[in-house]
């Protein structure tokens, strides 16, 4: 059984640049949550999606966008890089509403020079 | 907004003893909160989770207290090994909230 499954595992951008981030939900999960961990730091929430519709936000720019298609996968968007967006970029999948078996991918790691 | 913090950045314990790590979170309305278990390059894994009607749970080897008298979170590993070095997150979720917030981590080094 595949867990959550996050692509690229590692990126390097140019400052200005936009990028995509993509995850896959544990099978059976139906709900996507991203949050950026900066070095040395906790994960922040971004946004969650479900049912393809924003559900929350955290404290993110519009900067942020992000997607869910109707196979629950997902994709985060960030445009006009800028360097304080390096983080590992987490995407965490739950089912419904519930987040007892809120579990996590291994990240990618956004580097923006 | 919501503030989880962790009372000790780094903590270094003798392969067998046990550890204790610590966590304040400022939010009583919190009503459940999770232990992470972070190892360098992978995502957080889930240690151990209590909701706020309970003080004490216990898993294998882990036991979580909580104290919503002074907003207190502590996880306790038992005959810690060196597979445990990692960084640790207590996370918290409000009642109304569908997110987790953060503590900024404490890194556990266990010396052989």
């Amino acid at each position: 059984d595949a867990g959550v499954t996050q692509s690229p595992t590692h990126l390097i951008k140019t400052r200005g640049q936009q990028v995509t981030l993509r995850c896959s939900p544990k099978s059976g999960h139906d709900t996507v949550s991203w949050y950026q961990q900066a070095l040395g730091q906790g994960p922040q929430f971004i946004f969650q999606y479900y049912e393809e519709e924003e559900r929350q936000r955290g404290n993110f720019p519009d900067r942020f966008s992000g997607h869910q298609f109707p196979n629950y996968s997902s994709e985060l968007n960030v445009n006009a890089l800028l360097l304080g967006d390096s983080a590992l970029y987490l995407c965490a999948s739950s089912a419904g509403t519930a987040l007892y078996g809120y579990t996590f991918g291994s990240g990618t790691r956004l580097t923006v020079v | 907004g919501e503030s989880v913090g962790l009372h000790l950045p780094t903590l270094s314990v003798q392969e067998g003893d046990n550890s204790i790590i610590n966590c304040a979170y400022s939010n009583s309305a919190s009503d459940y909160f999770i232990w992470y278990k972070q190892e360098s390059g992978k995502g957080p894994q889930f240690i151990i989770d209590i909701r706020s009607n309970m003080d004490k749970r216990q898993g294998q080897r882990v036991t979580v207290l909580l104290n919503k008298t002074v907003k207190h979170l502590s996880l306790q590993i038992a005959a810690t090994q060196p597979g445990d070095s990692a960084v640790y997150f207590c996370a918290e979720k409000s009642g109304t909230g569908n997110q987790f917030y953060f503590g900024t981590g404490t890194s556990l080094t266990v010396i052989p």
